[in-house]
């Protein structure tokens, strides 16, 4: 059981800001909220994660709600090779399990 | 070198047939994952080994048999598959207990004939 919510798919148009939701209503205190990408025929690629703050890397953000209920993916200016399957996905408490969401299926149109 | 290497790409195998499958990283990372994949689903966790020791195993048949010879090198041992076996066999591993990044291969596809 995953226990986080993803909308199944979104469009966007290249160069444009992307952001993705997830909710994660469940969450408890010490479980961390991680982001992967699956390209297609590709395996999955880390992208970001958080606990509490907002998170900015080289990749994307990660916009963390107060309550942590739940968080926002934002891409900030989409290209033609951020189409994937976006997975957020909630760790549970330090465990060694990393379970995945069904994901959204990211389009982007030129 | 950020690469977890898995080989066999491509594999096809009969339902009686014994074959193995290799996944190798040489990042130092002492937790490594088994993953399998069906179209247009989500990868769903089959096992995870921690230091050598096979620490999660979530019910998995026991026609799939892990191994983890050393911290470097984690097999996937596979015996008397059904067609429904067939998918795409994910590794991947991370530093350690906690999930900072974890690094996936690009998988085998299998298929059992």
């Amino acid at each position: 059981d995953a226990k986080t919510t993803q909308p199944n798919s979104m469009e966007s148009n290249e160069e444009e800001p992307v952001h993705l939701p997830c909710n994660h209503s469940t969450i408890s205190g010490t479980d961390y909220i991680h982001w992967y990408r699956q390209l297609p025929s590709q395996g999955p690629e880390y992208v970001i994660h958080g606990l509490t703050s907002n998170v900015n890397n080289r990749m994307a953000s990660l916009a963390i709600a107060e309550d942590r209920k739940s968080s926002t993916l934002i891409l900030h200016r989409a290209t033609l090779r951020d189409a994937a399957v976006y997975y957020c996905i909630r760790e549970w408490g330090g465990s060694e399990k990393l379970v995945f969401g069904k994901g959204t299926k990211l389009t982007v149109n030129p | 070198d950020t690469e977890v290497t898995q080989t066999p790409k491509h594999l096809v195998m009969g339902m009686t047939n014994k074959k193995s499958l290799k996944c190798e990283q040489h990042m130092g990372h002492r937790a490594m994952y088994w993953y399998k994949q069906k179209a247009k689903k989500p990868p769903e966790l089959m096992f995870v080994y921690s230091y050598e020791k096979l620490s999660i195993n979530e019910s998995v048949p026991s026609r799939f048999s892990p191994e983890c010879p050393n911290s470097s090198l984690l097999n996937l041992h596979l015996h008397a598959l059904q067609p429904e076996d067939s998918a795409l066999y994910l590794c991947a591993s991370s530093q350690g207990r906690t999930w900072t990044e974890a690094f996936f291969g690009q998988g085998t596809r299998l298929t059992v004939v």
